[in-house]
């Protein structure tokens, strides 16, 4: 049940595109189409922006989008704004009798 | 609309217990598996357990295995969390979530609850 690997920190100005990745393992996010993410702005409750790799729920702007290769999966958030500053969490399925696991989380400033 | 809301938090000793809470409404709680998702002060998330949703498959991150249990009331719509042997590692906000539908435990949370900060501190 180990961590997901995704970068600390990530940073873009206003108007532009940063990708934040996570990476895992063949038993995790290279084995299965389950990879998620959430947003969280502090001191609230997370908030799900990508599920299966690169599906939107409602309400989510299409600016964030996601994607996969390998043991690797990524998320996208173009034209950057202000809003989008906050902490970026990767989850992935990791087979049976196993929770699924998130990564370390990236905190993303909008510079 | 859909509610989590959850109780049972608070200060404890290491070594003591404490079971959350965890009431539901506004959706058919007994199709949905349900998780517990905790946060250490400053951390990350933690996938700390998950219920299929006849209670038939439990699944807990290994630093809780044999320390909490998870279980659910369907008829009460509720979702609760034993948790026993406490250590000051497990000093986190602790959320109740919805999880989706379906036989597997994918990693997809639409609903969180607002949290329940649990203390492990003599």
């Amino acid at each position: 049940q180990s961590a997901l690997t995704q970068p600390p920190s990530a940073s873009g100005s206003p108007g532009q595109s940063v990708t934040i990745s996570c990476t895992g393992t063949s038993s995790d996010v290279g084995g299965y189409n389950f990879v998620s993410w959430y947003q969280q702005h502090p001191g609230t409750a997370p908030k799900l922006m990508i599920y299966e790799v690169s599906k939107r729920p409602s309400g989510v702007p299409d600016r964030f989008s996601g994607s996969k290769s390998g043991n690797t999966a990524s998320l996208t958030v173009s034209g950057l704004q202000a809003e989008d500053e906050a902490d970026y969490y990767c989850s992935s399925y990791a087979g049976n009798n196993n929770n699924p696991v998130f990564g370390g989380g990236t905190k993303l400033t909008v510079l | 609309e859909v509610q989590l809301v959850e109780s049972g938090g608070g200060l404890v000793q290491p070594g003591g217990s404490l079971r959350l809470s965890c009431a539901a409404s506004g959706f058919t709680f007994s199709s949905h598996w349900m998780s517990w998702v905790r946060q250490a002060p400053g951390k990350g998330l933690e996938w700390v357990a998950n219920i299929k949703q006849d209670g038939s498959e439990k699944h807990y991150v290994d630093s809780v295995k044999g320390r909490f249990t998870i279980s659910r009331d369907d008829a009460k719509n509720s979702l609760y969390l034993q948790m026993n042997s406490l250590r000051a590692e497990d000093t986190a906000v602790y959320y109740c979530a919805r999880a989706p539908r379906g036989t597997i435990p994918q990693p997809k949370i639409d609903y969180w609850g607002q949290g329940t900060l649990v203390t492990v501190s003599s």
